[in-house]
């Protein structure tokens, strides 16, 4: 089955600054991938997502890339705000189960 | 357009205790999911629903866990004996679903259930 790893698992940047988050998926299958951002007590949220027929895409201050050759993706939060502070889940899936990454706790200090 | 919605929102309860919990999708979507969650931890699939049909529960423990979706819309999840490491957030989610193409899932509040 599909399995999505995912760093770093903590990153601090200041306000203004760049952040990257990094996956890697090893079902060659998967299509389909989404990020979720998730605040503290609150419920996951769609921010972003990338279907394997495109190499990026983008919303504003967010991008997310994938390289289907070497099986990972990546988030692109650019001009951080202190609002961006939250845990941010990558995940993969071919249709038959969405699999989650171990999340990124992002901290933008002002 | 409403949201997943779920309850309880918190859950205390002894080992050895049952709880259900009840989820309502977005109205329209057929497919609806449980995840648990637990802490410092991503979302992790217990059951899959399609309309009311099982399409994946190979996580689910069944020894104690089981859920049903009698209707097609709503779905309850039940956990009977509750262990203590149970401890988790419930989360519900759905998704429209067009045929062989993967839809944005969109989560509900979650149950927050803590097992003493």
């Amino acid at each position: 089955g599909e399995n999505v790893e995912q760093h770093p698992s903590t990153l601090s940047v200041q306000e203004g600054d760049s952040a990257v988050i990094k996956c890697t998926y090893s079902d060659s299958a998967s299509n389909y991938f989404p990020w979720y951002k998730q605040e503290l007590g609150k419920r996951p949220q769609l921010i972003i997502d990338i279907r394997s027929n495109v190499g990026e895409k983008k919303d504003q201050r967010i991008a997310v890339t994938l390289n289907k050759t070497a099986k990972h993706f990546s988030l692109h939060i650019t001009e951080t705000q202190p609002e961006d502070s939250a845990v941010y889940f990558c995940a993969a899936t071919d249709f038959q189960k969405l699999v989650f990454g171990t999340g990124t706790r992002l901290l933008v200090s002002p | 357009e409403a949201g997943v919605a779920q309850s309880p929102r918190y859950k205390i309860i002894e080992k050895r205790q049952s709880v259900a919990f009840w989820c309502n999708p977005i109205s329209g979507h057929a497919t609806l999911y449980w995840y648990q969650q637990i802490l410092g931890q991503g979302p992790k699939l217990l059951i899959q629903f399609q309309n009311n049909g099982v399409v994946d529960d190979s996580q689910l423990p069944k020894d104690r866990f089981s859920a049903e979706r009698l209707k097609g819309v709503d779905s309850t999840l039940k956990i009977q004996p509750a262990k203590l490491e149970d401890s988790a957030v419930y989360l519900c989610a759905s998704s429209f679903d067009l045929q062989g193409v993967q839809e944005t899932q969109y989560f509900g509040p979650g149950t927050r259930l803590l097992v003493l």
